[in-house]
């Protein structure tokens, strides 16, 4: 069972809805992240909470809307989507920030399949 | 800048065949990690190495190998005799531990098909 959780699996939604997609992390670790997976693109890093503060925002537009209410747990509230932003959106979480060294491995949950109608 | 490039979108295989798959980066740090993940169809990226910028000794586990040559800026990877349950998708990512980024920049990934 992996370490980090993400539901729903599969979300369906209109571009008038507001939905939330949730991770949890069972490993103790103080960082979590949101990353985008679009079909042939780079796995892109959305937001990094480090001990439940934002500490990297790249340039995500506002529909997007995280929040950390503690070390254990990470929200992607999601709100006027468009139908570009239909993606897998992939939870992860390392022991530290890796911006204290570079070298954290991250631990990733099975990530949330978003489809924007 | 930062980069990482598979050039290697896709690869098929048979079953036993070895598989060595590509990856180049770019980057100005002098110290920076170089992972290997590994993302099935169940959808989990799942870790497979870390490599430091100044070890540049190869590294082999069970049937996966690693080779990092810091001359040409690859750090590729191996299968050998590949299995059924190797076919995934495969990204090398870097991040870099000096004053540059330290968030990972993965490769746009390389789709590995073994065949029975």
């Amino acid at each position: 069972e992996t370490g980090v959780t993400q539901t729903p699996r599969h979300l369906v939604m209109g571009m008038t809805n507001k939905k939330s997609l949730k991770c949890e992390q069972h490993l103790g670790h103080n960082a979590m992240y949101w990353y985008k997976q679009s079909a042939k693109k780079p796995l892109e890093l959305m937001f990094v909470y480090s001990l439940e503060e934002r500490v990297e925002n790249n340039s995500v537009p506002s529909r997007f809307s995280p929040e950390c209410p503690n070390s254990s747990h990470l929200f992607l509230h999601l709100h006027t989507l468009q139908p570009e932003d239909s993606a897998l959106y992939l939870c992860a979480s390392s022991q530290d920030w890796a911006g204290f060294s570079g070298a954290n491995v991250l631990t990733f949950g099975a990530g949330s399949r978003l489809t924007v109608l | 800048a930062q980069k990482v490039t598979q050039a290697q979108t896709e690869i098929s295989v048979v079953e036993k065949e070895d598989v060595t798959l590509d990856c180049v980066y770019e980057t100005r740090d002098t110290t920076y990690y170089l992972f290997w993940y590994k993302q099935p169809p169940s959808g989990e990226l799942v870790f497979l190495i870390r490599r430091n910028s100044f070890d540049e000794q190869n590294e082999i586990s069970g049937r996966y190998s690693w080779n990092f040559q810091k001359s040409t800026s690859s750090f590729n990877f191996t299968i050998t005799a590949s299995q059924v349950v190797d076919s995934a998708v495969y990204f090398c990512a870097l991040s870099e531990g000096g004053t540059g980024r330290r968030a990972l920049t993965f490769g746009s990934g390389t789709r590995l098909q073994v065949q029975p």
